[in-house]
């Protein structure tokens, strides 16, 4: 069964840059696309990007300046580094594993997400 | 970018109802519409993909229709653990995913 698990700091200082790691457990990084997505207290959700196992990203355009995720396939991680945060960035972060089917690919696996909170 | 419309944004049923939860696409994304539910605390997880789907271990009481930008999520009998917020997210996209702004289902 494949679990993922994000970790990190719950609280970072605005201006300063969150970093979160999502640990592959149960199944290989490889053959797959690796999404965050993030959910601020009492809102939807909102897609960050996804990198592929290759290497392979593609960014939300709003975020595209300050956002940037690395896939480690030695460690079956992944991680997220968003920079220049503020209070709008509060969210829960969610790790989710794509598969593709057909062209379509969804959301299969998810982490538990981690709330991470911007303050000072 | 390619915008997700979902219809009610609430809405309250019976345990038994059946439910229908809309999504339309800003632009055709032909069956690349995916189903989430969410409950409160909890990570999403995927009920239907490309727009009809089950996913595995997901009762048959859900089910998803629709094509090109209009697409359905049916409940066909309410379960009292289905009481959930619903989103749809398209992946026809592959520059933006983009999630609709969730169907919160509350017992009536």
């Amino acid at each position: 069964q494949v679990q993922l698990q994000e970790s990190g700091p719950g609280l970072v200082k605005p201006s300063e840059t969150l970093s979160l790691t999502c640990t592959v457990s149960g199944g290989s990084i490889s053959s797959y696309y690796w999404n965050w997505i993030r959910q601020p207290p009492g809102k939807g959700l909102e897609w960050i990007g996804y990198i592929h196992y290759s290497g392979s990203s593609n960014y939300n355009p709003s975020l595209k300046s300050r956002v940037s995720i690395v896939v480690d396939t030695s460690k079956n991680q992944f991680s997220l580094k968003l920079s220049s945060v503020t209070a709008a960035d509060t969210a829960v972060y969610y790790c989710a594993r794509d598969s593709c089917s057909g062209g379509n690919c969804y959301s299969d696996y998810w982490g538990q997400g981690t709330l991470v909170t911007v303050s000072s | 970018d390619i915008q997700m419309t979902q219809s009610p944004s609430s809405l309250s049923a019976s345990v038994g109802d059946r439910v229908t939860i809309t999504c339309r696409a800003s632009q055709s994304i032909n069956n690349y519409l995916n189903w989430y539910q969410q409950k409160p605390g909890k990570a999403p997880e995927l009920l239907i993909y490309a727009a009809s789907s089950l996913q595995s271990g997901v009762p048959s009481r859900f089910s998803g229709s629709g094509s090109g930008t209009d697409f359905t999520l049916t409940i066909s009998s309410l379960q009292p653990e289905d009481f959930a917020t619903y989103y749809c997210q398209q992946s026809f996209s592959t520059l933006m995913y983009t999630f609709g702004q969730g169907t919160k289902l509350e017992i009536k």
